[in-house]
C-alpha cells in the first residue's frame, strides 16, 4: 500500500526554527508537494521537490531525499500567523497525489 | 477574481436526500478534484477529471458521482446520502497532472452534515 507518515502535532516557539518531517512509501515518485492549511480554511501551496537537495524560499525551505523516502519542511522565525497545519502530498506513479493526514503546528508566544 | 468557487459553503442533509455540490474554476486548468477531508485522515480522493469529458474514480467514490461537460464546472453529487458522508469537501484544479503542473488551487470547501 501507499503510505506517508508526519507527526499529528508540533509545538514550537515564536522566533524559533521548525523542521516538518515526512516520510512516504509509494508506488514511485513523481514529485513531493507541500501545502499549509490554517484551520477552517483550503490548503494552499508552498513548496515542491522532484530533485534531492534543498529548495529554499525566503522564510520557508523544503529537503527531498528520493533514496530515503524522505522530505522535510523547514520554517525559520516563527510567526504566530505559522500556526497551521502542514500537508506533505507525494505524486506517484499515476500522477496521482497521496497525502499525508498533516501536521498541526502550535506557535506559543 | 481568478480562482475556484464551491457552493454551498454549508449544508445539513438528511440521510436519504440527493445532493449536488458546485464547483466553478476561471483558471481554464484542464483538470479538477473532488477531496474529503475528515479529522485525522487527511484528503481523501473521490474522483478527478484530467480534460473536459472525462472522469475517473479516486480512493473512495463510493456513493458519489461527477460529470465534466466543460472546461470550468465539476459538480459532485451524492445520490443518497448517509451519515458516513459528513464531512468537508474540497474541490481543486490544476493546470496539468504531471510534475510542478499537478499544483492544486484549492476551493473553500463545502462542509457537509448528513443526519
Amino acid at each position: 500500500g501507499q503510505n506517508i507518515d508526519q507527526p499529528t502535532e508540533m509545538t514550537a516557539t515564536e522566533g524559533a526554527i521548525v523542521q516538518i518531517n515526512c516520510t512516504y512509501q509509494t508506488s514511485g515518485f513523481n514529485g513531493l508537494f507541500w501545502y499549509q492549511q490554517h484551520a477552517g480554511e483550503a490548503p494552499t501551496f508552498l513548496s515542491y521537490n522532484v530533485l534531492d537537495g534543498l529548495e529554499e524560499k525566503g522564510r520557508f525551505s523544503s529537503f527531498l531525499s528520493r533514496s530515503k523516502g524522505y522530505s522535510y519542511l523547514l520554517l525559520k522565525e516563527l510567526q504566530m500567523k505559522d500556526s497551521a497545519s502542514y500537508l506533505c502530498a507525494v505524486q506517484d506513479s499515476n500522477y496521482q497525489l497521496i497525502w499525508g493526514a498533516g501536521t498541526k503546528l502550535i506557535i506559543k508566544p | 477574481i481568478a480562482g475556484i468557487t464551491q457552493a454551498p459553503t454549508s449544508q445539513i442533509l438528511a440521510a436519504g436526500r440527493r445532493m449536488t455540490l458546485r464547483c466553478t474554476q476561471d483558471m481554464r486548468h484542464n483538470a479538477m478534484y473532488w477531496y474529503r477531508q475528515d479529522l485525522g485522515l487527511g484528503l481523501r480522493l473521490i474522483h478527478y477529471s484530467n480534460t473536459a469529458g472525462t472522469t475517473g474514480k479516486g480512493e473512495v467514490p463510493d456513493g458519489y458521482s461527477v460529470s465534466r461537460a466543460n472546461t470550468d464546472d465539476f459538480p459532485l453529487t451524492l445520490a443518497s446520502a448517509v451519515p458516513s458522508q459528513t464531512s468537508v469537501y474540497f474541490c481543486a484544479s490544476s493546470a496539468g497532472t504531471t510534475g510542478r503542473d499537478n499544483e492544486q488551487f484549492f476551493g473553500p470547501g463545502t462542509r457537509l452534515t448528513v443526519l
